[in-house]
């Protein structure tokens, strides 16, 4: 059973523009949410997370947001760079959880110039 | 601060050897975590421990597979005997609270 699902495995935008990437949850229990961004041959990089008491937050470039009803978040980035092209993976975790994440599939971002 | 650290960045192995991983947290983690990525079922945790101290191995496959923390700036992971379906990358991260930072991986190849 998928507890963090991330339905679209590729998604492909012009450089400039926004790209928007989805992630959906199952396990009400999730209180805090991140991104994660992977480039070949390395590991996974924290890119942005949110608690699960805010429904946006921002850095530079790229916005998180949650919708607890819909158990919905989405990756936003603008605009897309050519170095934005990489698996993004979204992951979940709640207090008791001990640090555990929960990972997506994740979804490959091509940004092309 | 040099990161997670892991070797060897890749291991070519024949079916029913032993395969050993490594990995060093970073300075003051008390989290740490070995994962598995396949194209089949994506990253997949396997072992995570606390204070050097297993807490939850329910994502290791089988016997086969064993994780050790012998002290808070080492850990293994050991396949014995190694099969091919054992071919991955394989992962470990540390943290202190919330986000995790993974190492660059081990490209495990068993022929």
């Amino acid at each position: 059973d998928q507890q963090v699902k991330q339905n679209s495995p590729s998604l492909s935008v012009q450089e400039g523009r926004i790209s928007i990437l989805n992630c959906d949850y199952t396990n009400s229990m999730f209180d805090y949410f991140l991104w994660y961004k992977k480039y070949p041959a390395e590991g996974p990089t924290f890119l942005i997370s949110i608690s699960s008491i805010k429904d946006k937050n921002e850095d530079g470039r790229f916005t998180v947001f949650l919708n607890k009803s819909a158990k919905h978040l989405s990756l936003h980035i603008v605009p897309s760079q050519p170095g934005d092209s990489a698996v993004y993976f979204c992951a979940a975790s709640y207090n008791n959880a001990g640090n555990m994440l929960t990972f997506g599939g994740g979804t490959r971002l091509m940004v092309k110039p | 601060d040099a990161g997670v650290i892991q070797s060897p960045r890749h291991e070519v192995t024949e079916m029913g050897q032993e395969v050993t991983l490594r990995c060093k947290p970073i300075s003051g983690h008390d989290y740490l975590f070995w994962y598995r990525q396949t194209m089949m079922r994506g990253l997949e945790l396997l072992i995570y421990f606390n204070n050097n101290v297993p807490i939850d191995d329910s994502g290791m496959p089988e016997d086969r597979f064993s994780a050790k923390m012998p002290n808070a700036s080492f850990s293994t992971l050991k396949i014995q005997p190694s099969e091919p379906r054992d071919s991955a990358v394989y992962f470990c991260a540390s943290s202190s609270r919330g986000e995790q930072y993974f190492g660059p991986g081990t490209r495990l190849t068993v022929t």
